[in-house]
């Protein structure tokens, strides 16, 4: 009865070699999330899906971006892989952005990148 | 910037001892406020979350936590731990207006010892 599935667990990439880690989710939520979080760091928000509307975090590398062909699934497709990218890569899913809803996010159990 | 502080990174208890990890936040308006647990190997699990009312919330497996305006903190408590609470455990905030934005603090290690 998973929820947020992501795909794969572990990855293991080149410097350079783009990379597509993946997220769906049977909640039928609207809006998916991606988070980066490296080692001993907060996770942090590179950006999210309202439905088909994409919203970019200002400090989020070019290098990174998402496709999400239905509601169910979102990708995460970093170009050109560094090894400042390597770290966990959350997804999350929530019915809604916000405004005093008691909206939450659920979380998956995360993509760890390796990039060698 | 707005930003999330937890001024525990590592907390070592023994069983049965009490708990609590303190939370604060910079933001100055209206927000909402949440604890994730993190068990060894496993994903992102909300622990409680406030939104309005009673600033006293009470989540799952025995936490609680108060929002305490004036001070702009949300500490997490619980009365006994065990060593099942072995985890991470990350506060997080989201202003309440029209974006999903989570901004979590550094997270605050628990290793309950048996």
């Amino acid at each position: 009865d998973a929820m947020v599935i992501q795909n794969p667990r572990y990855q293991v990439t080149q410097f350079g070699k783009p990379v597509t880690l993946s997220c769906s989710q049977t909640l039928n939520h609207n809006v998916m999330y991606w988070y980066q979080q490296k080692s001993s760091q907060a996770p942090k928000l590179l950006f999210h899906y309202y439905d088909k509307d994409f919203n970019n975090e200002a400090d989020t590398p070019d290098n990174f971006q998402s496709r999400r062909p239905n509601t169910s699934f979102c990708f995460l497709d970093i170009r050109s892989p560094g090894l400042g990218d390597a770290a966990m890569y959350l997804c999350a899913t929530s019915t809604r952005l916000g405004g005093y809803g008691t909206d939450t996010q659920y979380f998956g159990p995360g993509t760890r990148l390796t990039v060698l | 910037a707005q930003s999330v502080s937890q001024h525990n990174h590592h907390v070592i208890l023994s069983e049965a001892a009490s708990l609590e990890l303190g939370c604060n936040y910079s933001y100055g308006g209206t927000v909402n406020l949440f604890w994730y647990v993190q068990y060894p190997g496993q994903h992102l699990q909300l622990l409680l979350k406030y939104f309005s009312g009673d600033p006293l919330v009470k989540g799952i497996k025995g936490f609680e936590a108060e929002f305490i305006k004036s001070k702009f903190s949300f500490n997490l408590r619980k009365p006994s731990v065990q060593w099942s609470d072995t985890a991470e455990y990350f506060c997080a905030v989201k202003r309440s207006s029209n974006t999903g934005k989570l901004i979590f603090g550094q997270g605050t290690t628990l290793q309950v010892k048996p």
